[in-house]
Parts: structure tokens; sequence; C-alpha cells
């Protein structure tokens, strides 16, 4: 089974900030990767898949990078709305697995 | 606009059974292009796979649990349900349902999740 690690836990960053959060896998999964957001109290909301394509209707100031074991998300200029936890996901074979989550908040 | 919602008990027993269905609008869950999940959550915690169902009605899911999980579709109801057995207060989470393509198994859509407790 490929486990996910996502680096760090929790991120202090101030409105504007350039941020990114990493992922690693333990062995190669090619591209096979999606990033999402989550809100307290609601459900994740795909950002990004297959590393690095936009979803659509999510904001150009995320991106996607990265192939084979590392991936990064970074977000370009934080937003109030963007002070909230992201997970990684491997699709690359069953079962699928998630990193443990990036808090994102406000320093 | 596909939409998923999860529906069933809040409150289960130790070592009962754990039942929930899931009701998809906006798409079929007869579909050939798609795989129909379970992912859930403990609270505070981050997302587990728990598995998913095919329209065949093959299934996969996490080994870690596969012992006690069972996957079913209704597609009269266009419905489809996980049942998770012997549940101790380790299974209390928020559960989702979820859809993702095949070949790329992320998940575009989600249920809003439904909080289940085990607690005597």
């Amino acid at each position: 089974d490929i486990q996910m690690t996502q680096s760090p836990s929790t991120l202090s960053a101030s409105i504007g900030d350039r941020v990114t959060i990493t992922c690693r896998a333990t062995q190669s999964i090619t591209n096979w990767l999606a990033w999402y957001q989550q809100k307290l109290g609601e459900a994740p909301n795909l950002l990004i898949y297959k590393a690095s394509t936009l979803e659509s209707g999510v904001p150009s100031r995320f991106s996607g990078g990265g192939s084979g074991t590392e991936f990064t998300l970074t977000i370009s200029s934080l937003q109030p709305d963007d002070f909230t936890t992201y997970y990684c996901q491997q699709y690359y074979s069953f079962p699928l697995s998630f990193g443990g989550g990036t808090k994102v908040e406000i320093k | 606009q596909v939409q998923l919602q999860e529906s069933g008990p809040g409150l289960v027993k130790p070592s009962e059974t754990l039942s929930l269905t899931c009701t998809v609008s906006g798409g079929s869950v007869s579909s050939n292009n798609y795989y129909w999940n379970w992912i859930r959550q403990p609270p505070g915690k981050g997302l587990e796979w728990i598995g998913y169902v095919f329209y065949t009605g093959s299934t996969d899911f996490n080994p870690s649990l596969k012992s006690r999980v069972t996957m079913s579709m209704d597609t009269s109801k266009n419905q489809f349900s996980l049942k998770l057995s012997s549940v101790t207060a380790a299974d209390t989470a928020i559960y989702y349902c979820a859809r993702s393509s095949l070949g790329a198994s992320f998940h575009r859509y989600w249920g809003q999740g439904t909080l289940v407790t085990v607690s005597s």
C-alpha cells in the first residue's frame, strides 16, 4: 500500500503570503495525485488533479506540481478564504490513500 | 449537477453493524464510468478511504477494514450502501459518499457527510 505524508502539518502565514505544502509518496505514483481543500464542517473540495490540473472554478492562485514521489501545492497569495485544511490523495493504485492534512492558519 | 446525500442512524452501539445509504441525483449509479465510494473522517482527524462499489456490484475495500465491510447498490433507487460490522468507538467518524471516475479515482463529487457515533 502507498502511504502519503504531508508537511508541514500546520503552517502559519499572513494574507498575501506565498505558501507551499509538500506531499510525499512511499513509491512513485507518476502524476496521479489530487489536492483537496476542506473547510470546517464541510466535505473536501477538489482543487487539483493529475498533480497540476486545476479543477474548473478553482482560483488561479492555486497551483500544483511534482511527479514521482514528491508533490507541491502552492497558493501564490493567501486570501482570507484560504485559511483552512488541505489534503493530498494518491490514485495511482488501490487502496486509495490521503495525506494527513495541512492546516493553514493565520499568523 | 451530480449530488450525493448520505442517510442512516447517527448512533450505533458497540459490536453492532453500521448501515448507511447514499442517494444520488443528477446522475446514475448504473453508469459504467464511475466508482461509488465511501470515505470516513474521525472527528478532528484525516480522511480514510473505505472502499468502492461499481455498477456491476464489484467492490474493492481498504485492507484495514476489509473483513468488516460490505457495499452494495440499488439501481432502482439510484442508491448505494455501506455496512460496517462489529463497530467500536474507533469507528466513530463522519462518513462521506463520493464519486470517482474509472481510471482516475479522485473525488469530484461528495455528499455532505454524516456523523456516526459508536456508543452504548
